[in-house]
Parts: structure tokens; sequence; C-alpha cells
């Protein structure tokens, strides 16, 4: 599974778009790249996954890259709601993964109102 | 929209106690995990099951742990014999086979806070 590097902690205000960006350097061919956010005391929660250029849903959007190196989330308009951890995580089809999925330590952002 | 489920929501044990986390997955789901996190600390792989065994666990699985899926909904951890450090929120997870079990989205439940006195 490709390591991931991505800032510790960011702010930002009510109404602002937030980027952060991920960077997996070693990212094979047949990896997909997954964001889940994290809410004190839950479980973390999927938000969006891609392979390649841009991936849009009703929550955020996932910029990649050609070279797949890194790849950046993008929140519109953020609320005091999305205060969160999120993380990036590097995964594809390699004989032997079962699944499991190997979270480094996240983006913890605060949204200050 | 279906969730994954647990119970109980925070379990107090003594040291040397045996504890059964409990889950149920979201039903059409083949494949369960169960991941910890220790307090402030990051959120950490224990095993994965898919068929009635296990696919792979982690270096904290040892032998203190065991997973079992006794009928058609409830996925469990037992832990024999708790430790202090096994304090911990432990979270259950399911996903589907819709491509492969590497980039399918998991569904998490929402934890049980296992503390260890």
């Amino acid at each position: 599974l490709a390591k991931t590097t991505q800032p510790i902690s960011m702010d930002s205000y009510e109404g602002q778009e937030v980027n952060i960006t991920c960077s997996h350097n070693n990212i094979a061919t047949n990896d997909y790249i997954t964001w889940y956010q994290q809410f004190p005391s839950q479980g973390p929660r999927f938000i969006i996954q891609g392979y390649k250029t841009k991936v849009t849903n009703e929550v955020a959007s996932l910029f990649i890259p050609a070279d797949r190196k890194s790849s950046t989330l993008s929140l519109p308009r953020v609320s005091l709601s999305d205060t969160a951890v999120y993380y990036c995580l590097v995964g594809g089809d390699s004989s032997g993964n079962t699944g499991k999925l190997i979270f480094g330590q996240g983006t913890t952002l605060q949204v200050k109102p | 929209e279906p969730e994954v489920t647990q119970t109980p929501s925070h379990q107090v044990t003594q040291m040397g106690q045996e504890v059964i986390l409990r889950c149920v997955p979201i039903s059409n789901h083949l494949y369960f995990y169960w991941y910890r996190q220790i307090l402030g600390q990051k959120v950490e792989f224990l095993v994965s099951f898919y068929n009635n065994e296990i696919s792979e666990k982690s270096e904290i699985f040892d032998d203190q742990f065991s997973v079992e899926r006794p009928d058609g909904s409830n996925f469990t951890l037992k832990i024999r014999s708790t430790k202090l450090e096994d304090s911990a929120m432990y979270f259950c997870a399911s996903s589907e086979p819709v491509r492969s079990p590497t980039t399918d989205t998991q569904y998490f439940g929402p934890g049980t806070r296992l503390t260890v006195l």
C-alpha cells in the first residue's frame, strides 16, 4: 500500500472552499485514491474515490493530476459541521490485498465561524 | 439508508476479563472488518473476515483476540483476557463485493468504547 503524506491540520472559515492535498509518490498503477472523514467519537465515513482526473459527488470533488502522485480533496463552502479529520488512503487490487485500510494521522480540519 | 450497528456503545471491564463486542453489518455485505482507535491516535486495522474465515490479521490481533460470525447477521470480536492497553474505540466495518475489497467502500459502525480498569 502506497504511503501518503498530508498536512496534520488546517483552519478555515465558514463559507470558504477548502483544499486538502495528499502526496502519494509511490502510487501503483492499479491503486485508487480514497478519502474518508471522521468526526469525534464516530467511525470513519467514505467521502469520495477516484483513479484519475476529476471526480465530483454531492459532498466533495477530488482532483488527481496526470502523474497521480498527489490528489486534492476539495470541500466547497465549508460549514462548522465539516470540522473533522480527513484521511487520504491509497490502495488497489494487488494480489493478497484483503481490503484492510491503512489510516495515517489524517488532516484535522477546523472550521471557524 | 442501511447502516452498521454496534453494541454496546460503551463497555467497562476489569483487567483479565473477557469481553465480546457485537456488530451487525449491512445485510448484503460479505466482507467484514474490525479496527480500533486508541484515544488521540490513528485508526488501526485488526482483522478482515470473508467467507467465514479470517482473510488477514494485524500484529495487534494476537491469540487473545478472536472473531466469529455466529449467524447470518452478527459479527463479533472477543478479547479473552483484557489488558489496560486494550482500552480503545473498536469499529466494525463491512463492504459489499462491487469491484474488489481493496477499492470497495467500507461502511463503519459508530464504535464501542472499551474501557479496561
